[in-house]
């Protein structure tokens, strides 16, 4: 059973539009949420987190918004670049350090 | 500074072998986590060290997998009569202390042949 799902498996994006990119999760006792950001041939790199006593984490293009009672949370990238195109993955702990990771999206951001 | 390592990039092996994947995590972190991504899904947690004890090894698939840190830095996972499933990326990642973000190394891919 996929605890943290990203339903989206790629998006593609117009350079200095919105990307959304969503992810839901099935496990209530969650309490903290990360997106990491993968290129090609590298590991992933955190890009924001947000804590589940908060609604929403904003740092610089990305903003995380955390909707606990939907169990969904959504990473905003405004504007988007070039450079953002990559596979993003939402990931969540529980109250732990073992964390689980979503399937990833794939963003295209068209120059 | 350096950031996480991980050796070797590539192994290739026959199924029934036992192979050894190296990580070598950021100095002074004490948290260390490894991974195994398969194609098209997200990293799939193994275990979880907190200095040199396993905190967490629930992820581990069955007894064929172990992961040993001796010394509270590199760590080292081991995999017993390797099975072609087992093929993956293995990834590492450590963190200054559990609850902190993780670095990640660029992976070791495993290839059972």
């Amino acid at each position: 059973d996929q605890q943290v799902k990203q339903n989206s498996p790629s998006l593609s994006v117009q350079e200095g539009r919105i990307s959304i990119l969503n992810c839901d999760y099935t496990n209530s006792m969650f309490d903290y949420f990360l997106w990491y950001k993968k290129y090609p041939a590298e590991g992933p790199t955190f890009l924001i987190s947000i804590s589940s006593i908060k609604d929403k984490n904003e740092d610089g293009r990305f903003t995380v918004f955390l909707n606990k009672s939907a169990k969904h949370l959504s990473l905003h990238i405004v504007p988007s670049q070039p450079g953002d195109s990559a596979v993003y993955f939402c990931a969540a702990s529980e109250g732990g350090f073992k964390t689980i990771f979503g399937a990833g999206t794939r963003l295209f951001v068209k120059a | 500074g350096a950031g996480v390592s991980q050796t070797p990039s590539n192994k290739v092996t026959e199924k029934g072998k036992y192979v050894e994947l190296r990580c070598d995590p950021i100095s002074g972190h004490t948290a260390l986590y490894w991974y195994r991504q398969s194609l098209g899904q997200g990293p799939e947690f193994l275990i979880y060290f907190q200095g040199t004890g396993a905190a967490d090894d629930s992820g581990l698939p069955n007894d064929r997998f172990f992961a040993v840190r001796p010394e509270g830095s590199v760590s080292t996972l081991k995999i017993q009569r390797t099975e072609r499933g087992d093929s993956a990326v293995y990834l590492c990642a450590s963190s200054p202390e559990g609850r902190d973000t993780q670095y990640f190394g660029p992976g070791t891919r495993l290839t059972v042949l």
